[in-house]
């Protein structure tokens, strides 16, 4: 398994405005995942994280938007620019901490509202 | 692309029913499937993974089969409890791919 703290948990924002989310994990993993969850919606899958490389992005979502780093192997950020109420939902990371059989572990999301 | 349905959308029931929740998938190559478990503002907890070849996992009193050919998979949960409430969400995998969630069921298990 893997233990997965984000920062910040929650916060609410002014629109225009760019908010940077933190995932930590506490061993070294290869992929890390973003997801958005709307309100009342299920989980979409933003991009893909690997260290050493340019993330890659899911239809419908474009790096100027959502800015990602990945600087080691235990950490990685998303930036959410440029802010407007619909970006208000929970984005969440994951990892795989190991091969296969490739099961997922998801740190606590972080609740953004923008105003 | 994978489209992944959950049936039903809500159930509310009262305390010791035993629960079938459905998942059903479009895409049948997948790799594995996972069920998941978050609760109200909070993020996704893993119940049971299983594994395109496997047809079942059990943990406890959760029990999820997968027929992989039929793109469907169901969680049975025995004796239900009021802390089993929560919504649940099935994911079909591509291996080392991100996940597709369902838009999961919602669960209230009344004492």
């Amino acid at each position: 398994s893997a233990v997965i703290s984000q920062k910040p948990s929650r916060d609410i924002c002014q629109r225009g405005t760019s908010l940077t989310i933190q995932c930590q994990v506490d061993s070294q993993v290869t992929m890390m995942f973003w997801y958005r969850q709307q309100p009342g919606q299920s989980l979409t899958l933003i991009a893909t994280a690997n260290q050493g490389s340019e993330a890659t992005y899911e239809s419908g979502f474009v790096i100027d938007k959502f800015p990602i780093s990945r600087p080691n192997l235990t950490f990685s950020t998303l930036t959410v620019s440029n802010m407007s109420p619909e970006d208000s939902s929970i984005y969440l990371c994951s990892v795989y901490p190991s091969g296969a059989p490739y099961e997922q572990y998801f740190g606590p999301g972080t609740r953004l509202t923008v105003t | 692309k994978q489209e992944v349905t959950q049936i039903p959308a809500a159930l509310s029931v009262p305390e010791g029913e035993n629960l079938v929740l459905n998942c059903s998938f479009t895409d049948s190559a997948i790799y594995n499937l996972q069920w998941f478990r978050q609760d109200p503002g909070k993020g996704l907890t893993s119940l049971l993974l299983i594994q395109s070849s496997q047809r079942e996992q059990t943990s406890g009193r959760l029990n999820a089969s997968l027929d992989k050919s039929s793109g469907r998979s169901t969680l049975y949960i025995a004796a239900s409890q009021p802390g089993d409430s929560a919504t649940y969400l099935c994911a079909p995998g591509g291996g080392a791919d991100g996940l597709t969630f369902g838009k999961g069921t919602h669960l209230i298990i009344q004492p």
